[in-house]
């Protein structure tokens, strides 16, 4: 069964700092990677998805994810941190692109961004 | 103990039928909601309910309906399946109202119409 895992409910950064989330997965096939934000007020949104092509995948507001597929791997990180960044992020895995392939979601970890 | 529980986890149905996906959670939280997967793996938001009553009611077909009997349910009702229904719809809950608590998802209703 797929799963992914977490490390670290809440993680705390410095404005400017580099900000690293993590997340492990559990998949018996090939997976397909998601990283999705909870920003205050704006609701869940897709950051970046990995599909099997590039192993370094870019999202959006300078957010970058790595699959490595050695370490079952596919942590989130930003060279520097601002404010706006602070939401809740949760990674998700999926063994298919079809729209019925559902998602499997982490519990989530909340950053903070101190100034 | 299941945090936020969804059955069924598979339903196939034919075009035209209706039929219910219930959502249960056990958190004690004031607000429940419906998300849509759509094709692109993205969540959209459907419906909201804080404390049985709904606040949030996004451009949906009005052949959704949600119920909810109490605050620690939040039901789904769909009339006249139609092709594009096909998709995973979630429950989710948390503590408040603001779009900035925690989500707490169930594991998801794969829904295939025929």
């Amino acid at each position: 069964a797929q799963s992914v895992t977490q490390l670290g409910s809440h993680v705390s950064v410095s404005e400017g700092a580099l900000v690293l989330l993590r997340c492990n997965y559990s998949s018996s096939v090939p997976p397909y990677l998601f990283w999705y934000v909870q920003y205050p007020n704006q609701g869940l949104q897709l950051l970046l998805k990995y599909t099997s092509a590039a192993t370094l995948v870019k999202g959006i507001n300078g957010f970058e994810a790595e699959f490595k597929k050695s370490e079952t791997s596919f942590h989130l990180t930003k060279p520097s941190a601002h404010m706006s960044d602070a939401a809740e992020y949760f990674c998700a895995v999926s063994e298919g692109s079809y729209n019925t392939d559902k998602l499997i979601f982490g519990t989530g970890t909340r950053l903070q961004v101190f100034p | 103990d299941t945090a936020v529980s969804q059955t069924p986890k598979y339903l196939v149905t034919q075009m035209g039928n209706d039929k219910s996906i219930k959502c249960e959670q056990n958190l004690g939280h004031d607000t429940m909601y419906w998300y849509k997967q759509d094709s692109k793996k993205f969540l959209k938001i459907m419906f909201s309910y804080n404390n049985k009553e709904l606040i949030i009611n996004e451009t949906v077909p009005n052949r959704f309906s949600p119920k909810s009997p109490d605050k620690a349910h939040l039901n789904l009702h769909i009339n006249s399946l139609e092709l594009g229904d096909s998709a995973v719809y979630f429950c989710a809950s948390s503590q408040g109202e603001a779009t900035n608590e925690k989500l707490f998802f169930g594991s998801g209703t794969q829904l295939s119409v025929l």
